[in-house]
């Protein structure tokens, strides 16, 4: 069946590490994207791409890091410099950027700092 | 800034009944709307949809009403079942934008 992939599900890390989190999707979407959720509140753009080789920055890229060097994967990386990494982090995909359709999302990583 | 909200931040139903979920958004340059339930450490899913060029659009059980002039965003639910509880948000973006901006959501807690 098509569709998009996280994992880990869950993830540790101590301050200070690097983590990276995988999002693969056999949609072939051209645009894929990942987003920050905290509790209680919606969705927080931190990067999109719209197609390979290229990604811009969202609303929160800071202390994250991202690359799209395959369509069918964007893999998120949680920089030391991200300061409140504890999250839950959706990615999602799309058969184009913008505002032409409906996002797929993933079912989460959570990630938590300990 | 351009913001999408939610009037209520949590609404219970009885079983059975009709639920209204609603949203607010700024932005009147706004044109697609996308409803999302998201189940409790799962991604969202799709619901319903609509454009700006329309101003009720049904699905199974839902119903999307959009009125542009107050830039308000309904989402009806028939016959509310349990499985239908779960955490609603609504999303929007314009032409050109890069992605969707998404409300802060709304919890529906359906009493048995």
């Amino acid at each position: 069946d098509g569709g998009i992939t996280q994992s880990p599900k869950y993830l540790f890390r101590k301050e200070g590490q690097n983590v990276t989190l995988s999002c693969e999707q056999n949609l072939n979407h051209d645009a894929m994207y990942w987003y920050r959720q905290d509790p209680g509140q919606g969705l927080r753009l931190i990067y999109y791409s719209q197609i390979v080789n290229d990604f811009q920055k969202g609303d929160i890229a800071e202390g994250y890091s991202v690359s799209r060097e395959k369509k069918e994967s964007f893999p998120l990386t949680v920089t030391s410099a991200q300061k409140n990494p504890t999250a839950f982090y959706l990615c999602a995909s799309s058969r184009q950027g913008g505002s032409t359709g409906e996002l797929f999302f993933g079912e989460g990583s959570r990630l938590t700092v300990l | 800034g351009e913001s999408v909200g939610l009037h209520l931040p949590t609404l219970s139903v009885q079983e059975g009944d009709n639920s209204i979920i609603n949203c607010a958004y700024s932005n009147s340059a706004s044109d697609y709307f996308i409803w999302y339930k998201q189940e409790s450490g799962k991604g969202p899913q799709f619901i319903i949809d609509i454009r700006s060029n329309m101003d009720k659009r049904q699905g199974q059980r839902v119903t999307v009403l959009l009125n542009k002039t107050v830039k308000h965003l309904s989402l009806q639910i028939a016959a509310t079942q349990p499985g239908d509880s779960a955490v609603y948000f609504c999303a929007e973006t314009d032409t050109g934008r890069r992605a969707l901006t998404f409300g802060s959501g709304t919890r529906l807690q359906v009493q048995p």
